[in-house]
């Protein structure tokens, strides 16, 4: 498997379930983002790990809550979510975590939250 | 922080005709401006990028200008084809500034 991959493509969800998201990269990159996309609306970054450090909260809501345990997987564990956290949830991968790199995403999480 | 906005939200053009996309952008620190195109069910990928050290580049039917001191920049396709068809995103950032991106331009290649 090359670049980034994610699993699983496709979540459905309850309030009250507790679900996580994976991301890998083969790239041997050092920073690693994750994003979620919403229809009609901009790519908003979430979180930022460089180097297994988290460098960027982006006021995202205590349910959503990133791992990292090395530089080439990154979790987002979920709980309690609500509907309109339902979205595209990507992520990506750069060399390192300045902001000036090409970063390489993965073919996201459709996650429907019912 | 960094507010992009990204025009038009659709745009549709005859096969063989140019499309232009605009950006403009508001913190002046932003030195990285990258377009991603989407393709339907697919990832964001990167198609050019532009330092603000340059005005310009190309490559083949697609080329980026950028205007520092408007706070501006777009996305020019010459000679469109098909497989053009797309959400395009521009985004400003770099160096410690966080990418943000825009909201994204719906581009229809008509045969």
């Amino acid at each position: 498997e090359t670049g980034v991959t994610q699993t699983p493509r496709h979540l459905v969800m309850g309030m009250t379930n507790k679900k996580s998201l994976k991301c890998e990269q083969h790239l041997g990159h050092n920073a690693m983002y994750w994003y979620k996309q919403s229809a009609k609306k901009p790519l908003e970054l979430m979180f930022v790990y460089s180097l297994e450090e988290r460098v960027e909260n982006n006021s995202v809501p205590s349910r959503f809550s990133p791992e990292c345990p090395n530089s080439s997987h990154l979790f987002l564990h979920l709980h309690t979510l609500q509907p309109e956290d339902s979205a595209l949830y990507l992520c990506a991968s750069s060399q390192d975590g300045r902001y000036g790199d090409e970063q390489f995403f993965g073919p996201g999480t459709r996650l429907t939250v019912l | 922080g960094e507010n992009v906005e990204q025009h038009p939200s659709t745009l549709s053009v005859q096969e063989g005709d140019s499309a232009v996309i605009k950006c403009t952008y508001s913190d002046s620190a932003s030195n990285y401006f990258p377009w991603y195109k989407q393709e339907l069910g697919k990832r964001p990928q990167l198609i050019i990028d532009i330092r603000s050290n340059v005005g310009e580049k190309k490559d083949q039917r697609i080329a980026v200008t950028l205007n520092k001191t408007a706070k501006h920049f777009s996305l020019h396709i010459t000679e469109t084809q098909p497989e053009d068809s797309a959400v395009y995103f521009c985004a400003a950032g770099g160096g410690a500034q966080k990418l943000v991106f825009g909201q994204g331009t719906r581009l229809t290649i008509n045969p």
